[in-house]
């Protein structure tokens, strides 16, 4: 079992590129999550998914957006890149409601 | 909105000493309390979680309690080792959701 996998682990984009980061899990997860960590700030929630097909806006969601065509895959893609947006991004997935997340690797991103 | 608040935001013991990090939480209907380890630049893993219908739970050197009136939750680490330093996490869930808030937090160091 590979757990949860991101990728790619590191990405430096320029103000206004486009780019999609992808989280694939092999435990048959439900739930799935995107969340931004930065300096002094927790972890913030972008949007996340019950299912296969759907999706919901977290805390963050602004300048980003999600899909959840398959069950094991959880996509975020940012459309035009903005230097707010340097962050680690982690995605998590659980099996529902009371559970505890198990986190991929992150991804770091710096947009110049 | 939800919030979690954690306490302290650093925290220095040595080694053998116990430490103690505090949480608070605002929704009321919070029914699944995680704890998470974060080591510098890897992902926030699970270490110890407890559920509304408890009251304390232990883990090793790890113990988790709950106050459910006053809203509050502690992670106590005894006996304290060099490896135990990381940034730990607190979290709340959001009940209907499987949402988890984190809070922003606590940079533990143990001196040899």
């Amino acid at each position: 079992n590979a757990g949860v996998t991101q990728t790619p682990k590191f990405r430096v984009l320029k103000t206004g590129q486009s780019m999609t980061l992808l989280c694939a899990q092999d435990m048959n997860h439900e739930y799935m999550y995107w969340y931004r960590q930065d300096p002094g700030m927790g972890l913030r929630l972008i949007h996340y998914s019950v299912g296969e097909g759907t999706t919901a806006k977290g805390e963050v969601p602004d300048g980003y957006n999600v899909s959840r065509l398959k069950k094991q895959n959880f996509l975020l893609g940012l459309e035009s890149a903005a230097p707010s947006q340097t962050s680690v991004y982690f995605c998590a997935s659980s099996y529902g409601q009371g559970y505890g997340y198990t986190f991929g690797s992150g991804t770091r991103l710096t947009v110049v | 909105g939800e919030n979690v608040e954690q306490h302290p935001s650093t925290l220095s013991v040595q080694e053998g000493d116990s430490a103690v990090i505090k949480c608070t939480y605002s929704d009321s209907a919070s029914n699944y309390f995680p704890w998470y380890k974060q080591e510098l630049g890897k992902r926030p893993q699970l270490i110890i979680d407890i559920r509304s219908n408890v009251g304390e739970k232990k883990d090793q050197r790890i113990a988790v309690t709950l106050n459910k009136t006053a809203k509050h939750f502690s992670l106590h680490i005894t006996e304290t080792q060099p490896e135990d330093s990381a940034v730990y996490f607190c979290a709340a869930s959001i009940l209907g959701t499987g949402k988890l808030i984190f809070g922003q937090g606590t940079t533990l160091q143990v001196k040899p």
